[in-house]
């Protein structure tokens, strides 16, 4: 099992770009959330999907996209980028009533 | 909705002391409290868990205990060694909304 496969590591993107975070998992975890981890400032939920074709609003969705087209991906878009979405983002998927697997994160820079 | 705090933010022991990490949740719907460690540039991994049904959990030299009536829930590291150094988060997950709410981690020093 590769787990919670995360694509690209790291991006640099010019303010106003728009572009999609890749997230896979081969466990069949029905549960998958977006975080973003800022310094000081912990893991913070952007969207969630607790199944395939059901996504739901977290903490901070404002200026991102998600769609859960099938168990295995779920990938997030930032529809125009701002300096302000530089972090770094975490997919991660669980089980029902389980803990969470992560991926191996996206450093996204916006300058 | 839940709200999770989490302290201290910074902790530093010397190698062979305990360390102690506190954290206090809102929703008493809340049934499952994760630990993760993060080391520096690394993702975060589930160490221990435990769910509302249990007072406490251990595995080797750490520890999870729950006090439900006063909402709150802590790890324990007994015998730090330098490699415990790193971040780590609580979480609580609540049924209702179907969620996981993180602490915002305590950065743990151990020293040599």
């Amino acid at each position: 099992n590769a787990g919670v496969t995360q694509t690209p590591k790291f991006q640099v993107l010019k303010t106003g770009q728009s572009m999609t975070l890749q997230c896979a998992q081969d466990m069949n975890h029905e549960y998958m959330s977006w975080y973003r981890q800022d310094p000081g400032m912990g893991l913070r939920l952007i969207h969630y999907s607790v199944g395939a074709g059901i996504t739901d609003q977290g903490e901070v969705p404002n200026g991102y996209n998600v769609s859960r087209s099938t168990t295995e991906d779920f990938p997030l878009r930032l529809l125009s980028a701002a300096p302000s979405q530089t972090s770094v983002y975490f997919c991660a998927s669980s089980f029902q009533g389980g803990g969470y697997t992560f991926g191996s994160g996206t450093r996204l820079t916006v300058v | 909705g839940e709200n999770v705090e989490q302290h201290p933010s910074t902790l530093s022991v010397q190698e062979g002391d305990s360390a102690v990490i506190k954290c206090t949740y809102s929703d008493s719907a809340s049934n499952y409290f994760p630990w993760y460690k993060q080391e520096l540039g690394k993702r975060p991994q589930l160490i221990i868990d435990i769910r509302s049904n249990v007072g406490e959990k251990k595995d080797q030299r750490i520890a999870v205990t729950l006090n439900k009536t006063a909402k709150h829930f802590s790890l324990h590291i007994t015998e730090t060694q330098p490699e415990d150094s790193a971040v780590y988060f609580c979480a609580s997950h609540t049924l209702t909304g179907n969620q996981f709410y993180f602490g915002t981690g305590t950065s743990l020093t151990v020293i040599p």
